[in-house]
């Protein structure tokens, strides 16, 4: 049973729009929830993350807020630009016992076009 | 500051052959996790490596096991492998055990025949 789910497989957007990339989760003990980008053959790289406690974190073009009551967060890219294109991915942390163990979602990809 | 290093980049293998992949941490990072991606999925946690003890595991069996050394390095190894091996491997460092962001490295990609 997944944990964290990222409905949407895939986004598109025009440069210089705002991206919107969407996660649910269903266990109610997470208490830190973090975003990351990867591109095809690197590694996940960390982006932002945010705490149970908060509603929102902002880092530059990113902003992540966090919906406790509806167990939703979202990830909002302002402008988008072409180097955002890549797969990403929400993960919680948490959830009682995990011992620091992220779990994911299945990712979304986002593609910006110019 | 150096990242997370892993080898090798890629690995071919046959069914019931073992494998071992090897992690350098970050500078200064004393815990390793272990992730296998599978294609079209998250990345999910194997195991959790801190002073050189497993501290954390996934749901992942017996056949996949763990080493961390005194400069915080870590192998993972796997026996009798299995066609649905074949997936990237994915070792990430943090800090400390309490710390909530996990840095990876690129990843080794086994494929298993």
């Amino acid at each position: 049973d997944q944990q964290v789910k990222q409905n949407s497989p895939s986004l598109s957007v025009q440069e210089g729009r705002i991206s919107i990339l969407n996660c649910d989760y269903t266990n109610s003990m997470f208490d830190y929830f973090l975003w990351y980008k990867k591109y095809p053959a690197e590694g996940p790289t960390f982006l932002i993350s945010i705490s149970s406690i908060k509603d929102k974190n902002e880092d530059g073009r990113f902003t992540v807020f966090l919906n406790k009551s509806a167990k939703h967060l979202s990830l909002h890219i302002v402008p988008s630009q072409p180097g955002d294109s890549a797969v990403y991915f929400c993960a919680a942390s948490g959830g009682g016992g995990s011992q620091g163990n992220l779990i994911f979602g299945k990712g979304t990809k986002l593609s910006v076009k110019p | 500051e150096t990242g997370v290093t892993q080898s090798p980049t890629h690995l071919i293998k046959t069914r019931g052959q073992q494998v071992t992949l090897r992690c350098s941490s970050q500078s200064g990072h004393n815990t390793v996790s272990w992730y296998q991606q599978a294609l079209g999925q998250g990345p999910q946690f194997i195991f959790q490596y801190y002073r050189e003890e497993e501290n954390g595991r996934g749901n992942f069996p017996p056949r996949f096991s763990g080493l961390q050394f005194p400069n915080y390095s870590s192998e993972l190894n796997v026996n009798a492998l299995e066609l649905d091996d074949s997936a990237l491997y994915l070792c990430a460092s943090r800090g400390d055990p309490g710390d909530y962001e996990q840095y990876f490295g690129p990843g080794t990609r086994l494929t298993v025949t």
